[in-house]
């Protein structure tokens, strides 16, 4: 079946200017999460979403940044106001809370974001 | 600030031998452990996970736990240059956030 999908796979754009990602996930899976990847750094955990529970959205590094789940489905991660230190890569995840491998998260390929 | 601790390596071990990576976390409320591959320019894969205390095996992996220590490692036996890689580990605390570690990039040299 088809994997996590995120789009744009590239997105560059300048200082000042407002961002949309999207991820589209694994159809079924309850739960949502997006992360960013600096250059040679681990995943920074910026928000998830459970079913239909509120948003953990405790690793937002501003209130530039927000995210949406719409349906239950398909997200969107919104940087307003984009700023130089925002580049990286946007990594979207879904999950089934208690697969075969447990909270198992399935990454799309990213959305490598670049500010000028 | 809950954190998760790696060795950023690089750690080198030559074809055949036992590679070692390790991980620490200080969320005592942390309930399950995963280590994840991630290849230069491509997204994190899963490898393992675990919750209980001890040992788990699969295949040439074992992750081991312990939750008094805090600690998080996971062995690859006979390394193949196929598993040169960056190693995430991250820890799941109640309401299944996810926190990773910077990640270890370890080498297999042939």
């Amino acid at each position: 079946g088809a994997g996590v999908s995120q789009s744009p796979s590239n997105k560059v754009t300048e200082k000042g200017k407002d961002v949309e990602l999207r991820c589209d996930p694994i159809s079924g899976h309850t739960a949502l999460y997006w992360y960013r990847q600096s250059l040679g750094q681990g995943l920074e955990f910026l928000i998830y979403f459970q079913g239909n529970s509120a948003p953990d959205k405790s690793g937002l590094p501003s209130d530039r940044f927000s995210a949406e789940r719409t349906g239950g489905s398909v997200s969107t991660l919104t940087i307003q106001r984009t700023q130089q230190e925002d580049s990286a890569v946007y990594l979207c995840a879904s999950s089934l809370i208690w697969g075969p491998r447990g909270n198992e998260q399935f990454f799309g390929p990213g959305t490598r974001l670049t500010v000028l | 600030q809950k954190e998760v601790e790696q060795n950023s390596g690089p750690l080198s071990v030559p074809e055949g031998a036992i590679a070692s990576l390790n991980c620490t976390y200080s969320d005592r409320g942390s309930q399950s452990f995963f280590w994840y591959r991630q290849y230069s320019g491509k997204s994190p894969e899963l490898i393992m996970f675990i919750y209980s205390n001890g040992d788990k095996e699969d295949g040439r992996f074992t992750a081991q736990l312990n939750k008094a220590s805090q600690y998080v490692s996971l062995l690859i036996r006979d390394s193949q240059p196929s598993d040169s890689a960056t190693y995430l580990c991250a820890a799941t605390t109640g309401g299944f956030k996810t926190i990773f570690g910077a990640g270890t990039r370890l080498f297999v040299k042939a």
